[in-house]
């Protein structure tokens, strides 16, 4: 059991290239997010989905796209890097049964993409 | 909105010291309060939970009690060893049906031996 794989570690990226940050889990968790965290910053989310085929905007959306087409799988897109994109990309996931309510469930995170956009 | 504020770091203590890292949050609802410890070079780990007001979250040996008439859930530990050395997110969910959570900035600690 692996948890919550990402992959790559580390990236460079130049100004305009665009790059897909993959998210594995696999614990059967029908939740899933990306987050972002800046120096001195607490982690803001980015996009997140509650199933496949269903996601939604978080906080700091502008700039990434996603996608849920399996359960396992939530790749994160970048289309247009820039340098206000440099962060650590943290993916989670959860197992949530409720529809309204609660929000107490656990979120297991993997251990981060470092991106740096020159 | 929601937010969290933790105390800034970073926080350096001698082996066996008494840690309290503090927080306080805002919400218009009944959030349920977490904390989360970041070691080197990994993702985050739940260390506590408290879901409702006056729930002690307790792990490791760290604790943290849901104070809803101050809007707190301050992170204690009576004795920290050289591996507590980490950084230490507070967050909250706010019980919506998207589970999301927010954190504060995190406060690193370095437990010297």
């Amino acid at each position: 059991n692996a948890g919550v794989t990402q992959t790559p570690k580390f990236r460079i990226l130049k100004i305009g290239q665009s790059m897909t940050l993959q998210c594995t889990q696999d614990m059967n968790h029908n939740y899933m997010y990306w987050y972002r965290q800046d120096p001195g910053m607490g982690l803001k989310l980015i996009y997140y989905s509650v199933g496949a085929g269903i996601t939604d905007k978080g906080e700091v959306p502008n700039g990434y796209n996603v996608s849920r087409s399996t359960t396992e799988d939530f790749p994160l897109r970048l289309e247009l890097a820039a340098p206000s994109q440099t962060s650590v990309y943290f993916c989670a996931s959860s197992y949530s049964i409720r529809l309204a309510g609660g929000g107490t469930d656990t979120q297991y995170f993997g251990p981060g993409t470092r991106l740096t956009v020159l | 909105g929601d937010s969290v504020t933790q105390m800034e770091g970073p926080v350096t203590l001698s082996e066996e010291a008494f840690l309290t890292i503090n927080c306080t949050y805002t919400a218009t609802g009944y959030p349920s309060l977490f904390w989360y410890v970041q070691y080197p070079g990994e993702g985050l780990q739940l260390l506590l939970k408290a879901t409702k007001a006056d729930d002690k979250g307790s792990n490791k040996g760290f604790e943290a009690t849901y104070r809803k008439e101050t809007t707190s859930f301050h992170l204690e530990k009576g004795s920290v060893q050289v591996s507590d050395s980490a950084v230490y997110f507070c967050a909250l969910s706010d019980g919506g049906a998207t589970n999301k959570l927010i954190f504060g900035t995190g406060t690193l600690l370095a437990v010297q031996p």
